[in-house]
């Protein structure tokens, strides 16, 4: 089936690490995007990407870091700058930057 | 960053009742889209709406795309205890923001059997 796919489910980070989350999809879908859920606020955009190769800084890209090298993948790297990690990650994916967005099942961060 | 008025923030109700949600922006909309979330998953696409006055039925869930392209409404007809959840909506601006989706807090939604 079709879809995106994120892993792992949970994950957890000690002080100081980097973490990666993965986001593969097999949509063909050009565009692909991060976003963080905390209670209460909604979604809020870390990066985008639209193309293989090029992406962009969303409303909150800080502490965080993100490559497109392939079509189907985009991986988000929390790195130790981010000082307060511990969300839920939601990646999704869109034909293209206007048509609607559709999303994985999410990566729950915690912080040890 | 720009964030959509939604609303009611929370909702609790009998099964079997309507719900309606709305949200709303100060800016033109093109495309106005109503996700689900249950929890601990990511939100599914429930309707999108791409014209003004555009009212679009998808089983029990009815949206309308506001003739002033500031709104938008959902309705949930007869409620049953699966319609628990969080509603978004999201709208892609008329102009400017990169074409990025812009969201809506969400509404929770919980049914009492």
């Amino acid at each position: 089936d079709g879809g995106i796919t994120q892993s792992p489910k949970y994950l957890f980070r000690k002080e100081g690490q980097n973490v990666t989350l993965s986001c593969e999809q097999n949509l063909n879908h050009d565009a692909m995007y991060w976003y963080r859920q905390d209670p209460g606020q909604g979604l809020r955009l870390i990066y985008y990407s639209q193309i293989v190769n090029d992406f962009q800084k969303g409303d909150i890209a800080e502490g965080y870091s993100v490559s497109r090298e392939k079509k189907e993948s985009f991986p988000l790297t929390v790195t130790s700058a981010q000082k307060n990690p511990t969300a839920f990650y939601l990646c999704a994916s869109s034909t293209q930057g206007d048509q609607p967005q559709h999303f994985g099942d999410g990566t729950r961060l915690s912080i040890l | 960053g720009q964030q959509l008025n939604q609303s009611p923030q929370s909702m609790f109700i009998q099964e079997g009742e309507d719900v309606s949600m709305n949200c709303t922006s100060s800016s033109i909309f093109n495309t106005w889209l109503w996700y689900k979330q249950d929890p601990g998953e990511g939100p599914v696409l429930l309707i999108a709406l791409y014209k003004a006055g555009e009212l679009t039925s998808n089983g029990r869930l009815t949206a309308q795309f506001g003739i002033t392209r500031k709104d938008s409404f959902l309705n949930i007809s007869a409620s049953i205890p699966s319609d628990v959840g969080i509603y978004f909506c999201a709208g892609l601006p008329n102009a400017g923001n990169n074409r990025k989706l812009i969201w809506g807090l969400g509404t929770s939604l919980a049914v009492n059997p």
